[in-house]
């Protein structure tokens, strides 16, 4: 089964309300990743987080990586319409085919102007 | 550079039919991927290769063939195509095998 989690599925939010993802590993992570892609486009990297408790910032964007290397979160402040698509987490996992990148289901998010 | 390619964007194929989706990358990379997305399921791995000649199984290889005779070129095969293989189809790219993935823009498929 699918080892990386992430709630919500949907998100609709007003323009200017703060937005949160949270991903949910059954295993402990070396890193996370995460990646933007807008409707009708591809993945796009975002940020790549390593240590444990690690916090990074991306302008209105932080992202957290828990202190267990389990979890990760994606907070968005005041959205705006540009930040429309789904965000997906991905962590390397090992199962018998070896390590492999696993993404989480992906949260979409719809920001009403 | 183009980054990573991908043909054709679409393709309606009957059951039973085969096809290959191309992938080509021009960023000198060496490990490359192929993933299905099916909605709420996120980005399934299907094969991947670490170099030119290695290929290795993901999480749902069932259906599907690939190979890697070069390092720009990473072609997915369907070999007897089923509704079931009905998704689209995103090949991507790493110079440091599971860091950043550089994805193409994807290949929506059909099977009736």
């Amino acid at each position: 089964g699918q080892q990386v989690m992430q709630i919500p599925q949907y998100q609709h939010v007003q323009e200017g309300e703060d937005f949160t993802t949270y991903c949910n590993s059954s295993t402990t992570l070396s890193n996370i990743q995460w990646y933007k892609q807008r409707p009708g486009g591809h993945p796009v990297f975002l940020i790549q987080l390593v240590k444990s408790g690690e916090v990074k910032k991306q302008k209105r964007l932080t992202f957290q990586f828990g202190e267990a290397k389990k979890n990760s979160s994606l907070h968005i402040t005041a959205t705006q319409t540009t930040d429309v698509g789904t965000y997906f987490c991905a962590g390397i996992t090992n199962n018998n085919a070896g390590n492999m990148l696993t993404f989480g289901g992906g949260t979409r998010l719809m920001v009403k102007p | 550079n183009a980054g990573v390619t991908q043909t054709p964007k679409f393709q309606v194929l009957k059951t039973g039919q085969s096809m290959t989706l191309q992938c080509a990358q021009d960023m000198n990379h060496e490990y490359m991927s192929w993933y299905r997305q099916d909605p709420g399921m996120g980005l399934r791995l299907i094969h991947y290769s670490v170099g030119a000649g290695i290929t290795d199984q993901g999480e749902v290889p069932n259906g599907y063939n690939v190979s890697r005779s070069t390092t720009e070129d990473f072609p997915l095969r369907l070999l007897s195509a089923a509704p079931s293989q009905t998704s689209v189809y995103f090949c991507a790219s790493s110079s440091g095998g599971l860091g950043e993935q550089f994805f193409g823009p994807g290949t929506r498929l059909t099977v009736l």
